[in-house]
C-alpha cells in the first residue's frame, strides 16, 4: 500500500489565487481528515469525512476554505482566495472503521502564500 | 471535554541519555492515548497507543509510555537517546464521542546532542 498520498508536496502562490490541495486515502479506509499545522496553533482539525460525507467542518477557518470528497479515493481542500496567513502545512489522514484510532497520515502539503 | 497538555515545547538531551517527554490529559471517561512522531518534512507516524490494556505500552524505536490514571499522565520515555530520535512528538487523546477524533497536544520538539 502506498499510504496516504498528498499533492502537491509544496505550493507557492500569490495572495488572492485559488489553491487546491489533493489527497488520496488508503484504499478501504472510510474516514478522511484534513489538518492544518502551524507553529502558533499546532495541529488543527479542519474537517473530516465518513464514507465521503462531511461530518464535522467546525474547524474550517472561514468561507474561503472548502473541502470535497467526491468518491472514496479522492478528496480536495480548496482555498479561494488565498491569504498569507493560510501559509502552513496541510495534512490529510485516513482511517479504517475497524481500527477507529488507526490514523495514517500523508506527508503533507507545505503551502506558502506570498 | 477532553484535552492534552504537553509540558515543554522543546527538550534537549545528549546522545545516550534518557528521553522523557511529558503528557497529561483530561478526560471524563477512560481515555485512549497516543504518541505520534513527526520527522522533518514528513507526516505523523504512530509511535504507540494505550487502549485500556496493559498500562505500560511499548512502541517502535525503543520508546515506551506508561499510563498513570492517578496522575492523568502518559509520559513517553526511551532509555538511551539516538541522534535519529530528533523529531517532533505529539501526544493525543481519543475523543470519547462517536466521532472518535484525536485531540492533540501542541507537540514537543526533541533535540539530541552528540
Amino acid at each position: 500500500d502506498a499510504g496516504v498520498i498528498q499533492s502537491p508536496r509544496h505550493e507557492v502562490t500569490e495572495m488572492g489565487q485559488e489553491v487546491t490541495l489533493r489527497c488520496k486515502p488508503i484504499s478501504g479506509h472510510n474516514s478522511l481528515f484534513w489538518y492544518r499545522q502551524t507553529m502558533m496553533r499546532g495541529l488543527e482539525l479542519l474537517i473530516y469525512f465518513n464514507n465521503n460525507v462531511p461530518i464535522d467542518d467546525s474547524g474550517m477557518p472561514e468561507d474561503r476554505f472548502s473541502a470535497k470528497m467526491p468518491n472514496a479515493s479522492f478528496s480536495t481542500l480548496k482555498i479561494q482566495p488565498s491569504e498569507p496567513r493560510d501559509s502552513a502545512v496541510y495534512f490529510c489522514a485516513s482511517r479504517d472503521h475497524r481500527n477507529i484510532y488507526g490514523y495514517t497520515f500523508g506527508s503533507g502539503t507545505r503551502l506558502t502564500v506570498v | 471535554a477532553q484535552s492534552v497538555t504537553q509540558l515543554g515545547s522543546h527538550v534537549s538531551v545528549s546522545e545516550g541519555a534518557l528521553v522523557l517527554l511529558r503528557c497529561n490529559y483530561s478526560s471524563s471517561v477512560p481515555p485512549y492515548l497516543f504518541w505520534y512522531v513527526q520527522y522533518p518534512n514528513q507526516g505523523l507516524q504512530l509511535l504507540l497507543k494505550y487502549t485500556s490494556a496493559a498500562t505500560l505500552v511499548k512502541g517502535i524505536n525503543g520508546f515506551e509510555a506508561e499510563f498513570k490514571k492517578s496522575e492523568t499522565s502518559f509520559h513517553l520515555t526511551k532509555p538511551s537517546a539516538h541522534m535519529s530520535d530528533a523529531a517532533e512528538y505529539f501526544c493525543a487523546v481519543g475523543d470519547a464521542g462517536n466521532n472518535r477524533k484525536l485531540i492533540w497536544g501542541l507537540g514537543t520538539s526533541l533535540a539530541v546532542n552528540p
